[in-house]
């Protein structure tokens, strides 16, 4: 296993367009969170699944932005409508059940919004 | 609620110094801790955690922490700074009261190295 992955790496897109992240997490790992990171600050979680159920949404998410993890397998990230704020690090996480347990992340989509 | 607070948002030391970097947090329940350190345009890799059994971790590259309870930190110190080292470092708090593992962080520090 190579670990998380995430594509793209990067993406510049027009103010209001729509776009998608996916990640691919590490085979074994039931969880799969996602975090947003501006420059400067700690990462800002935003959703996770266990396998293929969202059982957390930060309440800072906007209903622009929606999360699925079909068969509990990759994840795909969607932001329609984008604005300017949006522009960030979007990261990938994952990890096997427990508050304990370590979290493998990927390397981030950068998002910038123009 | 549980958050974690970094002091100082840019430490600079010379090669060869301590490093000390740190961390204290706020938690209604005893706490499992993690150090990650970030490189530029990267994802987060782990330096180590804490999840309650020995208060004094030993992580990857020479990094440890302590964890005290009773001044709620867990700073994180290298007996003697690389070039390498320079990095982001977050310390992050799991969030347990939920039971979902997420993580919750702070909002880092950005270590230099001078030659």
């Amino acid at each position: 296993d190579t670990g998380v992955s995430q594509d793209p790496r990067h993406k510049i897109t027009k103010r209001g367009q729509n776009v998608t992240f996916r990640c691919d997490p590490i085979s074994e790992h039931n969880r799969l969170y996602w975090y947003r990171q501006t420059l400067g600050q700690g990462p800002e979680f935003l959703t996770y699944f266990q396998n293929e159920a969202q059982l957390e949404k930060s309440r800072l998410l906007s209903d622009r932005f929606s999360a699925e993890r079909p068969k509990g397998s990759f994840s795909t990230l969607e932001i329609q409508r984008t604005e300017q704020g949006d522009s960030a690090m979007y990261l990938c996480a994952s990890s096997l059940a427990g508050g304990d347990t370590e979290a493998f992340f990927g390397q981030g989509t950068r998002l910038t919004v123009v | 609620a549980q958050s974690v607070t970094q002091l100082g948002s840019h430490v600079s030391v010379s090669e060869g110094a301590l490093v000390l970097l740190r961390c204290n947090y706020s938690s209604s329940v005893p706490p499992y801790l993690f150090w990650y350190v970030q490189y530029p345009n990267q994802g987060l890799q782990l330096l180590l955690k804490y999840t309650s059994a020995a208060t004094l971790v030993k992580g990857i590259n020479g990094f440890e922490a302590e964890f005290k309870k009773s001044e709620t930190s867990f700073h994180l110190t290298k007996p003697s700074a690389h070039m390498s080292d320079a990095a982001e470092y977050f310390c992050a708090v799991s969030d347990l009261q939920n039971q979902g593992g997420k993580l919750i962080f702070g909002q880092g520090t950005e270590l230099s190295v001078k030659p």
